[in-house]
């Protein structure tokens, strides 16, 4: 069975700073793995879609990169602003169309003014 | 830009009730889902539905759940005989599958069973 886990749970930093979030999953065979934002009481966001044959993808300040053999993926955010505060789930798809994507608990990030 | 719409936004209801949960996806979009997120917990995948059936379902989804496409826009979600524990806030999402399946999600309905 797919486990997500994201480190940090949470994290604060000053604006301006450039900051890296992990994901980390244990079954390498996915399909497809999407980062997603989540404000408070809020639906999802979709951030970026890695295709499992792709190494990384970039929009605008953000660039997210998938290493299936190590199990790994990065969202970096370059020159955090406060509008960036928010909660940011990574999530896999294993199989497809059909299948439902597997989240992880998500890194709830606070950027300080 | 277009969007997962959902409704209602926020429902209370008495246990043992039933609720009907409503979405309408996005136009073009083959594949629909309803995820839930019970509070301070993952979001968890209940159920796809493609070509008017289910496609896959987890094992939170049981008997107490259904879904339908009672028209050519909405998607529902049933829940018979609420419980305390299905206080959550539920998603619906809706994919192309063209793009790389990236998956779309609406703003969730948040049901809270009393």
């Amino acid at each position: 069975k797919q486990e997500v886990t994201q480190i940090p749970a949470a994290l604060s930093v000053p604006e301006g700073e450039n900051l890296v979030l992990n994901c980390s999953f244990t079954d390498s065979a996915i399909y497809n793995l999407q980062w997603f934002r989540q404000d408070p009481g809020k639906g999802l966001t979709s951030l970026l879609l890695i295709q499992s044959s792709q190494r990384e993808q970039t929009s605008g300040r953000l660039n997210a990169s998938l290493d299936k053999s190590s199990g790994r993926s990065t969202l970096y955010i370059a020159a955090s602003q406060p509008g960036d505060s928010a909660t940011y789930l990574c999530a896999l798809n294993t199989g497809g169309g059909a299948d439902g994507l597997t989240f992880g608990k998500g890194t709830h990030l606070i950027i300080q003014p | 830009e277009p969007e997962v719409t959902q409704t209602p936004s926020h429902q209370v209801t008495q246990m043992g009730q039933e609720v009907i949960l409503r979405c309408v996806p996005i136009s073009n979009h083959l594949y629909f889902y309803w995820y839930r997120q019970i509070l301070g917990q993952k979001v968890e995948f209940l159920v796809s539905f493609y070509n008017n059936e289910i496609s896959e379902k987890s094992e939170i989804f049981d008997d107490q759940f259904s879904v339908e496409r009672p028209d050519g826009s909405n998607f529902t979600l049933k829940i018979r005989s609420t419980k305390l524990e299905d206080s959550a806030m539920y998603f619906c999402a809706s994919s192309d599958w063209v793009s790389g399946n990236t998956i779309y999600f609406g703003e969730g309905s948040w049901l809270t069973v009393v």
